[in-house]
Formats: structure tokens, C-alpha cells, sequence
């Protein structure tokens, strides 16, 4: 049972190139979300998913896309790599929206140069 | 937006002295919950709080929820290394959205 695993957990891009950043989890949860963390400023939403086939937006989703065609999978994209999006994003996945505990990826350390 | 303010941002402690963080919202949460990330490591999820004036143990560690459900805090007692990490909390307002503490950095002084 691996839980939320994540891919790849490091990457360095050049601005403006494209990446995706891929979350899978297998316990069937319905709920997923993409976090960054930065320095001192916690954990922030930037996406998150209530189902296969919805997404909806966080608290900071520019410059970012995601999808959710399978349940288990969680894609986040960035269409124009940006400086300001180096950053450590971490997938989560629940089985409640309103009472249950996130369980989360190791984590992705992406460097925009 | 709606906040939760934690704090203090770092607590430096000698190995056996005790660490409190503290938690507050400036309207009702739902529940609130606490996870712990170790350096470099991902968020672990410690507990979660229902009730009003709830008060929870795990051996060294308390946590409570005020009774006006809009602060919380984490207590341990007797800190060891094992417990260095960041901690926070994250508290699901009316909408069950949940709002993320800034965190508490945990260092043990050597």
C-alpha cells in the first residue's frame, strides 16, 4: 500500500518550459489537492479535486492547470515555468471533505532558473 | 480571506523543556486539525479536534480547542529529538475549506 506517491521529486526547469507534475494515490480517495509550501508561509492551496473529472480552484491557481481524468491521479501543469513558482509542492488526497485527515505525497522540489 | 495565525514562528528549547504553539482564527472553525513535518519530509497527521473546550492526549503531547472554537493549541512535554520538526495547524471553516497555520519551527538547542 504505497499511499500518495509522487512524481518525479525533484526538477529544475528553465523559464517558460513546460512541466507536469503527476499524484497518484491508491486508496481510493475521493478528494485530492495540490499544495506549495515556501519559506514561512505554510502550506497554500493551489488546486483540488472533489471527484473524477472535476477540479476546482485554491487559493493561488495561476499559472497552474490540473486534471483528474482517473480517480486515482491528480495532474498538476505548468503551461510557462515562472521563477516565482520554485517551490516544494506537496499532493494530498481525503476520503471526507468535511472530517477526514490529508494524507500527503513526499513532496516535489521544483527550481525554476 | 479567512486566516489562522499561528504562532510563534520558531521556538528554540533545550532537550526536556516544553514547547507550546498556538493557533487562532478570527471566526468559528469547524474542526481543526494538527500535523507535524519533519525536516525535508512531508506533513503527518497528528489529530484532529471536533468539539468545543476538546482536550486530547498523545503521550506527551496535548492539544486542546477552545471553547469558542477559534484557537488551539499544542503542548509537549518534556521535549525530546525526535520531536524537531514544524508544526501545524489547519482549522475547516463554515465551508469545511481548510485553512492552513503558517507553522511552528520545533529546534532543540544542542
Amino acid at each position: 500500500n504505497a499511499g500518495v506517491t509522487q512524481t518525479p521529486k525533484f526538477r529544475v526547469l528553465k523559464t517558460g518550459q513546460s512541466m507536469t507534475l503527476l499524484c497518484a494515490q491508491d486508496m481510493n480517495h475521493e478528494y485530492m489537492y495540490w499544495y506549495r509550501q515556501d519559506p514561512g508561509m505554510g502550506l497554500r492551496l493551489i488546486h483540488y479535486s472533489v471527484g473524477e473529472g472535476t477540479t476546482a480552484k485554491g487559493e493561488v491557481p495561476d499559472g497552474y492547470n490540473v486534471s483528474r481524468l482517473k480517480k486515482q491521479n491528480f495532474l498538476l501543469g505548468l503551461e510557462s515555468a515562472a521563477p516565482s513558482q520554485t517551490s516544494v509542492y506537496f499532493c494530498a488526497s481525503s476520503y471526507s471533505w468535511t472530517n477526514g485527515e490529508l494524507f500527503f505525497g513526499e513532496g516535489s522540489r521544483l527550481t525554476v532558473l | 480571506g479567512q486566516q489562522v495565525m499561528q504562532i510563534p514562528q520558531y521556538q528554540h528549547v533545550q532537550e526536556g523543556e516544553d514547547f507550546t504553539t498556538y493557533c487562532n482564527s478570527s471566526t468559528t472553525l469547524s474542526n481543526i486539525q494538527w500535523y507535524k513535518q519533519r525536516p525535508g519530509g512531508h506533513p503527518v497527521f497528528l489529530i484532529q479536534l471536533v468539539k468545543s473546550g476538546e482536550v486530547k492526549k498523545q503521550k506527551r503531547l496535548t492539544f486542546q480547542f477552545g471553547e469558542a472554537k477559534k484557537n488551539s493549541s499544542l503542548h509537549i512535554t518534556a521535549t525530546q529529538t525526535t520531536d524537531v520538526g514544524t508544526y501545524f495547524c489547519a482549522g475547516r471553516d463554515s465551508n469545511y475549506q481548510l485553512i492552513w497555520g503558517a507553522g511552528t519551527k520545533l529546534i532543540i538547542k544542542p
